[in-house]
This record gives C-alpha cells, sequence and structure tokens, in this order.
C-alpha cells in the first residue's frame, strides 16, 4: 500500500479563494483523522470520520471549513473562504479501529498559504 | 485544549546520550503513543503503550506510563544524529470514542 496520500502538497491561494484538500486513505482503514499544525497552535485534530461517518467534528474552527468522506477511499476539506490565519499544514491520517492498536498513519501533510 | 503535554519542548543533546522526554495528559486514556516527526514530514508512530502496561521496549526505545501520575516518558538510548526530529505523544480519548489527540511537541537536536 502506497500510504495515505494527500494532495496537493503544497498550494498557495489568495485571500478569498476556496480551497480544497484531497486525502485517500490507507485500503481498509476505517477511521480518517484531519489534523492542522502551526508553530502557534501544534497539531490539531479538526475532525475525523468512523466508517464515512463525521463522528467529532468539534476542531473545526469555523463556518468556511467543511470536511467530506463520500466513500472509504476519499475525503476533502475545503476552506471557503479562505484567510491568511489558515495559513498551516493539514495532515489526514487512517487508521483501522477496533483492532487493538489504533496506529495512525499520516499522509505527508498538504502545506497551505494564503496570501 | 491539546490532551497531552511534552516536556521539555526542545532538548539538545551529544550523539550517544540518552534522550528523555515526558508526556502527561489529562483524562482517562485507552493507550498512549509517541511519534515522531522530522521536518517537513508526516508523523511516523514508533511505540504505543496500552493503559494497563507500565513499561514498553522497541529498540533504542524505552516507554514508560503512569495512570496515576497521567504521564509517560519516552527514553531514546545511545542518540544517533538521525534522531534528531520532534517527538508527540498522543492518547485515544476513554470515551468511547477514539480521538487522537497530540501534544505540542519536544524538538530533540542531537549533535555529531
Amino acid at each position: 500500500d502506497a500510504g495515505v496520500i494527500q494532495s496537493p502538497r503544497h498550494e498557495v491561494t489568495e485571500m478569498g479563494q476556496e480551497v480544497t484538500l484531497r486525502c485517500k486513505p490507507i485500503s481498509g482503514h476505517n477511521s480518517l483523522f484531519w489534523y492542522r499544525q502551526t508553530m502557534m497552535r501544534g497539531l490539531e485534530l479538526l475532525i475525523y470520520f468512523n466508517n464515512n461517518v463525521p463522528i467529532d467534528d468539534s476542531g473545526m474552527p469555523e463556518d468556511r471549513f467543511s470536511a467530506k468522506m463520500p466513500n472509504a477511499s476519499f475525503s476533502t476539506l475545503k476552506i471557503q473562504p479562505s484567510e491568511p490565519r489558515d495559513s498551516a499544514v493539514y495532515f489526514c491520517a487512517s487508521s483501522l479501529m477496533g483492532s487493538p492498536d489504533t496506529e495512525a498513519f499520516f499522509g505527508q501533510g498538504t502545506r497551505l498559504t494564503v496570501v | 485544549s491539546q490532551q497531552g503535554e511534552e516536556d521539555p519542548q526542545a532538548l539538545s543533546i551529544q550523539e550517544g546520550e540518552n534522550a528523555t522526554m515526558n508526556c502527561s495528559y489529562k483524562t482517562s486514556i485507552n493507550n498512549l503513543q509517541w511519534y515522531r516527526q522530522n521536518s517537513g514530514r508526516g508523523l511516523v508512530h514508533l511505540i504505543l503503550i496500552r493503559s494497563n502496561e507500565r513499561e514498553k521496549h522497541s529498540g533504542r526505545l524505552r516507554v514508560t506510563l503512569d495512570t496515576s501520575k497521567k504521564s509517560s516518558s519516552l527514553l531514546i538510548t545511545a542518540s544517533r544524529a538521525a534522531d534528531t526530529a520532534s517527538y508527540f505523544c498522543a492518547t485515544d480519548l476513554d470515551t468511547g470514542g477514539f480521538k487522537t489527540i497530540f501534544g505540542a511537541g519536544t524538538r530533540l537536536f542531537v549533535k555529531a
């Protein structure tokens, strides 16, 4: 398996534009997590899905952020409209919940810069 | 606020020395995990210790867990320059859910 795949790796966009980040989890994993990492706030859990259903989105900063998981092999995180303070590295991770050792596998991240 | 808090925030040692990092958390957990992150990369899982375990080893890594103090430590023995990275502890909350919450991390720098 190629691991968790995120795209794009880098995104530079202007304030006010819509940004869509994509994630393909590891095949067979039933849980998917979106994290945001900044120097100031560290690694924050934004939302996580179990069996394609959003379980906890309490970490989503505002209504400008939305996430979907239409099927077991794909998820998106959308920011509309984007703002400079959204600049961060966004990580997607997947795991197999229900197994004894729920190790999370991370993608390489998407570095978002909003100017 | 984040569940886990690591200390120190930064650690600089010589190659060959041991590095110890600590993590404290706030609520009951199912397990505690340590991850490593190289600059500009994703996190890589190192080791998991369950709430009913007190100590675990994996190669040069030794992890302890004290649930009464809600704390864990990660020891890297005989450190190498390649161990330079940030290290995070993460907990799965014992709330019936499976949120994995990360601390702020310890930045380790191993000088050759």
